[in-house]
């Protein structure tokens, strides 16, 4: 169990050009969970899957951000047409529903983007 | 929507000494989770401890207790015999237990630790 993956650890990117992240969540975890942190600020929910389905959305995940998780195994998040203020950590994270473990999300190190 | 505050945007502690972080948040709900995060500098955020609302007893791990006053909306972390590894960014988060799992986090405390 290596825990909780994402890619790139670092992403730059010019204005208006789209980017994706990828998040490898722990194995057997069926919870997955996309978050954004600006610096200075606790981290926002943005969205959450379980298994393949996107069960919710936060208003904060405009319409240049999606989401998937095909097959209910990785996630990948995009946004089309940057803007600055998309800078940030963007956190991903995974859960059980099941168990002792259960309700305990466990966090990815993030993929920080900077949009120049 | 859950609103969760951290009223120290800083804290300092020598090593091997005691400190409080504050938390309250704000809830109509009766049934809920709170946990406390930590962020150590460029690192992922581990679990440092968690609380069911239904539970009475102020949870404990290790070195690390909570002070939860469920009718006063508080939920304080108590570092004891602090080490320099404690050094950290910590979060404060809400659940609620029946209406979404998104976490609901505070602006955070940066916890400096000194020899």
């Amino acid at each position: 169990d290596t825990g909780v993956s994402q890619n790139p650890r670092h992403k730059i990117t010019k204005r208006g050009q789209n980017v994706t992240f990828r998040c490898d969540p722990i194995s057997e975890h069926n919870r997955l969970y996309w978050y954004r942190q600006t610096l200075g600020q606790g981290p926002e929910f943005l969205t959450y899957f379980q298994n393949e389905a996107q069960l919710e959305k936060s208003r904060l995940l405009s319409d240049r951000f999606s989401a998937e998780r095909p097959k209910g195994s990785f996630s990948t998040l995009e946004i089309q047409r940057t803007e600055q203020g998309d800078s940030a950590m963007y956190l991903c994270a995974s859960s059980l529903n099941q168990g002792i473990a259960k309700n305990i999300q466990y966090f990815g190190a993030g993929t920080r983007l900077s949009v120049l | 929507a859950q609103t969760v505050t951290q009223s120290q945007p800083e804290m300092s502690v020598q090593e091997a000494e005691t400190v409080t972080l504050s938390c309250t948040y704000d809830t109509s709900e009766s049934d809920y989770y709170l946990f406390w995060y930590k962020q150590p500098p460029s690192r992922q955020m581990i679990l440092v401890i968690r609380q069911e609302a239904y539970k009475q007893q102020n949870a404990t791990e290790n070195r690390f207790s909570v002070n939860f006053q469920k009718a006063a909306k508080s939920f304080s972390l108590k570092i004891s015999d602090s080490q320099l590894g404690d050094a950290a960014m910590y979060f404060c988060a809400y659940r609620s237990s029946d209406s979404g799992y998104a976490l609901n986090f505070g602006k955070g405390t940066s916890l400096l630790v000194t020899p």
